[in-house]
């Protein structure tokens, strides 16, 4: 059971190049998420799907776009990395039906831009 | 709003000794109540959870944490702290009328020798 799998783990880019995080679970969650994690900043949502076909914007979605491909896939885009975009970055997935939301996480990429 | 403030940011510790993480959460509706723990370069997995009932409640690698209501706190306790719990530990909330995790920013535990 491979849980959530974040590509790539590391990654440099150039200010202004592009770049898609994928992120894919296999536990039939409806939600999932995407946070970026700064020192002395915690976990911050950049946006999040509470179901296949919806995605909503989280605390910092500037600069960023999201796909839900279907229910198992929910990818990043930075279609323009700028310096502030460097970061480490979680995807999650949930099941909020229940109560019980506990989030299960990916690995993380972690994204440098010079 | 809800929000969550981890009291501390940083909790150095000598092997062995007993340790408290605090965090106290603000929220008009009831809450369930959550801990993570982030490994060095790794993700985050869950701790603990408070969801209902008994108000201490025991998790892996023996931490236990206890929800105090009146004082709207969920403190993070484990007697006897191990070099493998050096890591990143955060609390997070979910208010019962929004289902939105809401996260501290975090205590890095660092357990020395």
């Amino acid at each position: 059971n491979a849980g959530v799998t974040q590509t790539p783990k590391f990654q440099v880019l150039k200010t202004g190049q592009s770049m898609t995080l994928q992120c894919a679970q296999d536990m039939n969650h409806n939600s999932m998420y995407w946070y970026r994690q700064d020192p002395g900043m915690g976990l911050r949502l950049i946006y999040y799907s509470a179901s296949e076909g919806t995605t909503d914007k989280g605390e910092v979605p500037n600069g960023y776009n999201v796909s839900r491909l279907n229910k198992r896939e929910f990818s990043l885009r930075l279609e323009s990395a700028a310096p502030s975009q460097t970061s480490v970055y979680f995807c999650a997935s949930s099941e909020v039906d229940r109560i019980n939301t506990e989030a299960f996480f990916g690995q993380g990429t972690r994204l440098t831009v010079v | 709003a809800q929000s969550v403030t981890q009291l501390d940011s940083q909790v150095p510790v000598f092997e062995e000794a007993p340790v408290e993480l605090r965090c106290n959460y603000s929220s008009s509706v009831s809450v369930y109540l959550f801990w993570y723990v982030q490994y060095p370069n790794q993700g985050l997995q869950l701790l603990l959870k408070y969801l209902s009932g008994s108000t201490l409640v025991k998790g892996i690698n023996g931490f236990e944490a206890e929800f105090n209501k009146s004082q709207t706190s969920f403190h993070l306790r484990k007697p006897s702290v191990h070099i493998s719990d050096t890591a990143e530990y955060f609390c997070a909330v979910t208010p019962s009328n929004n289902r939105k995790l809401i996260w501290g920013l975090g205590t890095s535990l660092a357990v020395n020798p």
